[in-house]
């Protein structure tokens, strides 16, 4: 198993411009977290989804938009870069059964650095 | 919202010596996990404690989960280079409107001198 990818590992992009960081996993994991990562600072979520077809907004949403067409993919699209964006971005999946929510350990990609100038 | 703080935000510390960090939580939790992130890597789970009290030990790591269930501490005894890198608590609190979300503390950075 590769566990979790993400592509690209690094990206340079202009203010304003648009990107999607994809994200696969091949657990057969329903839930599915895009976090960032500023420098020095802990995970902030960004979105998360609990099975194909289901996204909510976690803490930071705004300037992002996430998509779960299919149980392995979980692209995050941000629309109009700004320098705020800049981070390091983490995906992630979890199993989880009933209501335990994400009471199981996250599984984390190796992230995607961004720089937006 | 709910929050997670951890102290120190950093440690130095000789090789050999102990390492604590400590989390806090604003408010009560389901449970907490662990994890360790090495420098310019991505988290790893190291482990989750969902009772009350709940003491966990992983060869010279032990982990503690309070009575009130708001707080947590990972205690390194000896500590090694291999050690070195941040650790970040997360926690999933009872009263969670979104049962699924974990808040993730800012992290201790852990440097061993050799």
């Amino acid at each position: 198993n590769a566990g979790v990818t993400q592509t690209p590992k690094f990206r340079i992009l202009k203010i304003g411009q648009s990107m999607t960081l994809q994200c696969t996993q091949d657990m057969n994991h329903n839930y599915m977290y895009w976090y960032r990562q500023d420098p020095g600072m802990g995970l902030k979520l960004i979105y998360y989804s609990v099975g194909a077809g289901i996204t909510d907004k976690g803490e930071v949403p705004n300037g992002y938009n996430v998509s779960r067409s299919t149980t392995e993919d979980f692209p995050l699209r941000l629309e109009l870069a700004a320098p705020s964006q800049t981070s390091v971005y983490f995906c992630a999946s979890s199993y989880s059964t009933g209501t335990s929510g994400g009471s199981y350990e996250q599984y984390f990609g190796p992230g995607t650095r961004l720089t937006v100038t | 919202g709910q929050q997670v703080m951890q102290i120190p935000q950093y440690q130095h510390v000789q090789e050999g010596e102990d390492f604590t960090t400590y989390c806090n939580s604003s408010t009560t939790l389901s449970n907490i996990q662990w994890y360790k992130q090495r420098p310019g890597g991505h988290p790893v789970f190291l482990i989750q404690l969902v009772k009350s009290g709940e003491v966990k030990k992983q060869k010279r790591l032990t982990f503690q989960f309070g009575e009130a269930k708001k707080n947590s501490s990972l205690h390194i005894t000896a500590t090694q280079t291999t050690d070195v890198g941040t650790y970040f608590c997360a926690g999933r609190p009872v009263s969670s409107g979104s049962a699924r979300q974990l808040t993730f503390g800012s992290g201790t950075q852990l440097t061993v001198l050799p």
